[in-house]
């Protein structure tokens, strides 16, 4: 059965920096790997798709890298601004399974 | 709007009440995801169609949910006999067969 683990839980950063969110997940033979976003009380906002088949994906600030062979994938925001405060998810889809979601890593970034 | 919409966003019942939700999803979409979400936690599935067809439902899907999806289009999601556990943020997503998966806003479903 596949389990995903996000870490750090929660993490709070002074605007501009550099980081580095962490996704690991149990079975590596997944199809693909989703990272999203979700503000307090909202539904989820999508953010990266990388298939099994891809290293990483790149969105603007934002970019993602997959090593489907170590089970994780890692989510870097650069020059974080206060409207990145968010929890962020990531969700694993498995052949013959469905999603399984991270528990999320808990945002701040103070201005 | 093209997006996924659910109604309503917020319920709030008496424990024994029955009640009613309702998903769009993108019109194109064919599978449609139902999860529920609890403070801190991540999304956990539910049940999820395929044009139609229920085609997996989760342990935590208990005798009193029920799911539809009449004609490949909306579904509906119907707990019956509320309890106090029930209560949960219920989230719809509709994907092209099991790619991006695209969110609703929730239904916060608060039983008394």
């Amino acid at each position: 059965k596949q389990e995903v683990t996000q870490i750090p839980a929660a993490l709070s950063v002074p605007e501009g920096e550099n980081l580095v969110l962490n996704c690991s997940f149990t079975d590596s033979a997944i199809y693909n790997l989703q990272w999203f976003r979700q503000d307090p009380g909202k539904g989820l906002t999508s953010l990266l798709l990388i298939q099994s088949s891809q290293r990483e994906q790149t969105s603007g600030r934002l970019n993602a890298s997959l090593d489907k062979s170590s089970g994780r994938s890692t989510l870097y925001i650069a020059a974080s601004q206060p409207g990145d405060s968010a929890t962020y998810l990531c969700a694993v889809f498995n052949y013959g399974q469905n999603f399984v979601f991270g528990p999320g890593t808990r945002l701040s970034v103070l201005p | 709007d093209t997006g996924v919409s659910q109604d309503p966003r917020h319920k709030i019942t008496k424990r024994g009440q029955n009640v009613t939700f309702r998903c769009d999803p993108i019109s194109e979409h064919n599978r449609l995801y139902w999860y529920r979400q609890t403070l801190g936690q991540g999304p956990e599935f539910l049940t999820y169609f395929q044009n139609e067809a229920q085609l997996e439902k989760s342990r935590l899907l208990s005798d009193r949910f029920s799911a539809e999806r009449p004609k490949g289009s909306f579904s509906t999601l119907e707990i019956q006999r509320t309890e106090q556990g029930d209560s949960a943020m219920y989230l719809c997503a509709s994907s092209l067969v099991q790619f991006e998966q695209f969110f609703g806003p929730g239904t916060r479903l608060t039983v008394l």
